[in-house]
């Protein structure tokens, strides 16, 4: 059974730093892209960033563009997301999916809040 | 604004059926498939809907889904008060090369 796991979100201030895990398992993890995506409080979805399998190739939504960074840690089945100069709207829960080309994501982890104030 | 337009809510009552829509263009809906995703309250959203009309393993057969053109769209049969949700529309965006979500619907079973 796949099974996604979210770390490392917490309270942080404006233009501080945080890096987001997610531990993976049930699944060849090198095999599959992994994605954040994530939900606003009152809003909807918006993908943030998705990594393939082999970490090579890297894709950004142009709000996050220069300030967070998607890494994977194949060795470790462990995904990453580092969030710096962050902003009152990147308040948001952010999941971890499996998945990538086509917007399709299959398996989706229970998610972990990260919250911009000061 | 969302790239995918969704109506902000619908609602029906139980065993009716509901359609939801999802509205894109030429680089998003129009040339990629569709994906539906369904978020329970508290809970982590679930794909319910890919390639357009392909339920998952798991998904019961009150769901489909279907596409023409730069529109897509989600039916709901036999409407339980369980199905009530958010569902969001999801595709890849050729000129964003990023994927794209709608804005979400918030289904209510009266």
């Amino acid at each position: 059974e796949v099974h996604l796991l979210e770390s490392g979100g917490g309270l942080v201030q404006p233009g501080g730093s945080l890096r987001l895990s997610c531990a993976a398992s049930g699944f060849t993890f090198n095999n599959y892209a992994m994605t954040w995506v994530r939900r606003a409080p009152g809003k909807g979805l918006e993908w943030v960033s998705s990594v393939l399998g082999s970490a090579l190739n890297t894709y950004y939504a142009d709000s996050v563009k220069g300030r967070f960074t998607i890494s994977r840690d194949n060795s470790k089945n462990t995904l990453y997301l580092q969030l710096n100069s962050l902003r009152g709207d990147d308040t948001a829960v952010y999941y971890c999916a499996r998945g990538f080309p086509l917007a399709h994501f299959d398996n989706w982890g229970q998610g972990t809040l990260v919250t911009v104030s000061s | 604004q969302s790239v995918l337009t969704q109506p902000p809510s619908a609602s029906a009552a139980p065993g009716q059926r509901v359609t939801i829509s999802c509205s894109g263009s030429s680089s998003n809906v129009g040339s990629n498939t569709v994906n539906w995703y369904q978020q329970l309250p508290g809970a982590a959203p679930k794909l319910l809907i890919y390639t357009n009309s392909q339920r998952p393993s798991g998904v019961p057969d009150r769901f489909s889904g279907s596409k023409s053109g730069t529109s897509a769209s989600l039916a709901i049969s036999g409407l339980r008060s369980e199905d009530e949700a958010d569902y969001y529309c999801a595709a890849w965006d050729d000129s964003l090369n990023g994927a794209v979500f709608g804005g979400g619907t918030k289904l209510t079973v009266l």
